[in-house]
């Protein structure tokens, strides 16, 4: 059970590269969701998915896209980076229940746009 | 406690004493809090968690206390060990955001430094 997995670890890009990060949950979650952070901005919610088949706008959408590929796997695509989206990237996941609707998170990437 | 700024407000404490970090929410809709850990260059860890219609909840070595009254939960770590050295922050859910934290509003965390 490795819980939520998110790949590359690590990525340096150019201004106007493309690049997908990918995650994956095996803890059969139904929501999903992508987090920026920054220094002295906490968690900031880019997208995230309630169930498999629908995505919605958070906080901080613009310059991103997403795709709930499956139930277990939700990957967030930046089309054209700019150095303003050099940050660290965290997936989580979620399943509500009446006692407990936590969000587990995976190890995050680190992207830096030049 | 959590404040806003570029710089983490932060506690240190000796080896084997007892931690205590604050935490003011904002929402008195909230009714559900969590309180997470997150080491250096590490994806952010559930430590424990409490909903509104309790005020103490112990966990292993920690125990969340909520004051609804005035809108504070604090986190209490006892004997402190250098593992505990993180980030702590917490999180908040207001209560009319139905099943599902797509609402959860994260706090920017305070330091906790341990000294052997």
């Amino acid at each position: 059970n490795a819980g939520v997995t998110q790949t590359p670890k690590f990525q340096v890009l150019k201004t106007g590269q493309s690049m997908t990060l990918q995650c994956a949950q095996d803890m059969n979650h139904n929501s999903m969701y992508w987090y920026r952070q920054d220094p002295g901005m906490g968690l900031r919610l880019i997208y995230y998915s309630a169930s498999e088949g629908t995505t919605d706008k958070g906080e901080v959408p613009n310059g991103y896209n997403v795709s709930r590929l499956n139930k277990r796997e939700f990957s967030l695509r930046l089309e054209s980076a700019a150095p303003s989206q050099t940050s660290v990237y965290f997936c989580a996941s979620s399943e509500w229940d009446i006692s407990t609707d936590t969000q587990y998170f995976g190890p995050g990437t680190r992207l830096t746009v030049l | 406690g959590e404040s806003v700024g570029l710089h983490l407000p932060t506690l240190s404490v000796q080896e084997g004493d007892n931690s205590i970090i604050n935490c003011a929410y904002s929402n008195s809709a909230s009714d559900y809090f969590i309180w997470y850990k997150q080491e250096s260059g590490k994806g952010p860890q559930f430590i424990i968690d409490i909903r509104s219609n309790m005020d103490k909840r112990q966990g292993q070595r920690v125990t969340v206390l909520l004051n609804k009254t005035v809108k504070h939960l604090s986190l209490q770590i006892a004997a402190t060990q250098p593992g505990d050295s993180a980030v702590y922050f917490c999180a908040e859910e207001p209560g009319d955001s139905g099943a599902g934290s797509y609402q959860l509003t994260f706090g920017k965390g305070t330091k906790l430094s341990v000294i052997p």
